[in-house]
This record gives structure tokens, C-alpha cells and sequence, in this order.
């Protein structure tokens, strides 16, 4: 158990829809991680937020957004669901900004119908 | 950013050593190699990380060649609950915040 915790654990939506994953960090880590792991595209980084700042993006659509509220939980919302937004969806928790520990939660599974 | 190479699989006897190999013979001086690993679907896991000299925890031990180039991860017994995908990653610069590239990895199967 690595400390980090994600709802829901499964979702199951349909195209158009909007969905909210939520991630709670490690007791005391001010960063989260958000990545998707698609079949045909690996794990790939999304967003970065650090004590509730954004600070870095990967490949991150226009349609997804997060946030850092102030007791360090986190929220990745997508919207306007696509077949092809079906993945895993992980959160990761580290201490501080640079700490390159990052610490996984089990993961969103999301299928979009 | 500092690319690795992994074998795309490898298998090992229980009970065996497993090395599995890293090449990251772009890496720069301040970079360090980490390695994650991956069972079926759950999060990755964090095994261990170095910068120059070799390190030992209870997971694994990773070895890290004098010129930096290429890395070992080495689970001294490896057992059915090590199959699992692992990943070698160096770390990305500020282009993208600290976040890990995690490539292909190795698929490593340990059989009984």
C-alpha cells in the first residue's frame, strides 16, 4: 500500500459525458502526478501540481483539467468523453517539488461507451 | 532528455537472480536512474533509484556503470510475485516538470 488513494475505482460513462477521478496524496506530500496508461500508448504524464499550483503539463488534452485544492487532495477532470479516453488513469504523490519519488495509487480504470 | 533501452522481455527461474539491463548512454551528469515496476495493471511501484554508486535496499539492488551509461536492476531472488513489468527511467528535466518517461520497459516472467 503506497498511501495514496483513488476514487472511483471504476467508471463507466458514456461518450459526451463529463467525469471527476479524485486522488488523496501521501499524508504530508505537497506534489500530485496525474498519468494515463492506454493500451497503444503506455503510461504517459499528464499534469503536475505542487501545494496547489500547476506545474507542469505533459499530454494533456484541452478537454481535461485538474486542480490541487488546499488540503492537498486532487481532482482530474475530462470532459466531452471519447472512446479513445478509455484508460487507466494513476495518481502519484511525492514529498516536495523535485523529489523524484513518486509514490502510485491504484489507479482510475475508465471506460467510455 | 535522457532515453533508456530495455530488452522488451525476459524470463527467470524461481529462486534465481534476475539482471535486468538498462541503457541510458545519454544521460547527464545530474540525471538519476530510477526504476518503477508495473504488476498487471496496478500502480507502479517505486524499487530504487541512484546516481553513480550502486545501491541496496530490500526490494533490489541496482548497479550503475562507472561511466553512467547503462544500469543493472538485480532482484537477488526472484519469485512468481516479481513477474511484472519494470521500468527504467531517467529522470526528465523542467521541459515537463519531474515527471517520469516511462518507455516500454521489460517484461520480466519469473516461472516456477
Amino acid at each position: 500500500d503506497s498511501g495514496v488513494t483513488q476514487t472511483p475505482k471504476h467508471l463507466i460513462t458514456a461518450t459526451g459525458q463529463r467525469v471527476t477521478l479524485r486522488c488523496s496524496p501521501r499524508s504530508g506530500d505537497l506534489s500530485v502526478y496525474w498519468y494515463q496508461q492506454s493500451l497503444d500508448q503506455g503510461l504517459q504524464f499528464l499534469i503536475h501540481y505542487y501545494n496547489g499550483e500547476e506545474r507542469a503539463k505533459g499530454n494533456i488534452l484541452e478537454r481535461f483539467s485538474a486542480q490541487q485544492f488546499p488540503d492537498l487532495h486532487s481532482e482530474l477532470n475530462l470532459s466531452s468523453l471519447e472512446l479513445g479516453d478509455s484508460a487507466l488513469y494513476f495518481c502519484a504523490s511525492s514529498a516536495w517539488d523535485g523529489e523524484e519519488t513518486q509514490y502510485f495509487g491504484p489507479g482510475t480504470r475508465l471506460l467510455v461507451l | 532528455d535522457a532515453k533508456t533501452t530495455q530488452p522488451p522481455s525476459m524470463d527467470c527461474a524461481e529462486g534465481r537472480a534476475a539482471n535486468l539491463p538498462c541503457n541510458h548512454s545519454t544521460i547527464s551528469g545530474n540525471e538519476y536512474v530510477y526504476w518503477y515496476r508495473q504488476i498487471h495493471s496496478q500502480g507502479p511501484q517505486y524499487i530504487i533509484h541512484g546516481l553513480k554508486n550502486n545501491e541496496t535496499n530490500e526490494m533490489a539492488s541496482l548497479i550503475i556503470t562507472e561511466d553512467r551509461k547503462s544500469s543493472t536492476l538485480i532482484l537477488p531472488h526472484a519469485t512468481l510475485r516479481d513477474t511484472a513489468v519494470y521500468y527504467c527511467i531517467v529522470r526528465v528535466d523542467s521541459n515537463s516538470g519531474y515527471a517520469l518517461n516511462f518507455g516500454k520497459g521489460t517484461s520480466l516472467l519469473v516461472t516456477p
